[in-house]
């Protein structure tokens, strides 16, 4: 079935160090990929999606490409900061089964000052 | 207001016994899911429902059941609470609009812990 493997963490950065989170995925056919985020306390929530090959997923910073030929999408953003620490979830979303979605583990980002 | 919301937001309680978290949504959605999350194990989806008469078992429904009252309500219960359903539980929605039918909106969760 599909799955979704991403970087364990948690990644320690220093403010304004570039940030790569590691994301791979297994799906049969095309489908959509997502990062989510979960900041503390909180459900997570949509941080940036790609739904064909080769798209480019951005939003505050943080970007991510849909690299079928490696079934890569890795999260990077290029200056972090102590706000982007939070847990980090890569998912996919298939087009065949209901458009269930199957997300990664979660990889744990904190940010020092 | 919060477009999605779950109550109780904390609960604890003893082995055996029946609980209910709910879940409701002023999105408008059809689609609602509820999933639990564990450490190092990303979330996982217990049960889904596509629309009111819809219901279908995820990957781990074993130990609970499910009721979508209206569009906007889906409940989720334990019939015999157990310690290993100790968990942070979230509840989620998402739209048939072909533009966005995939993106999922969460509720800020339910911690539930089974003593």
């Amino acid at each position: 079935g599909d799955s979704v493997t991403q970087m364990e963490g948690p990644v320690t950065l220093s403010e304004e160090a570039f940030l790569t989170i590691n994301c791979t995925y297994t799906a049969t056919g095309y489908p959509s990929l997502f990062w989510y985020v979960q900041y503390p306390g909180e459900g997570l929530q949509l941080l940036l999606k790609a739904t064909k090959a080769d798209d480019k997923g951005s939003n505050k910073g943080f970007e991510a490409t849909y690299r079928k030929e490696t079934t890569s999408f890795h999260l990077e953003k290029g200056s972090v900061q102590v706000s982007d620490s939070a847990v980090y979830f890569c998912a996919l979303t298939g087009n065949t089964g209901g458009f269930k979605t199957i997300f990664g583990a979660g990889t744990r980002l904190f940010v020092k000052a | 207001d919060a477009d999605v919301t779950q109550t109780p937001r904390n609960r604890i309680t003893k082995t055996g016994k029946r609980i209910m978290l709910e879940c409701s949504q002023t999105k408008g959605h059809d689609r609602m899911y509820w999933y639990r999350q564990d450490p190092g194990l990303g979330l996982r989806l217990i049960y889904y429902s596509f629309d009111v008469k819809d219901i279908n078992k995820g990957e781990i429904s074993d130990g609970y059941s499910v009721s979508r009252q209206a569009q906007a309500k889906f409940s989720l219960s334990l019939e015999s609470a157990i310690p290993n359903q100790t968990a942070l539980y979230f509840c989620a929605t998402s739209d048939l609009k072909l533009a966005d039918q995939e993106t999922q909106y969460f509720g800020p969760g339910t911690r539930l812990l089974v003593l």
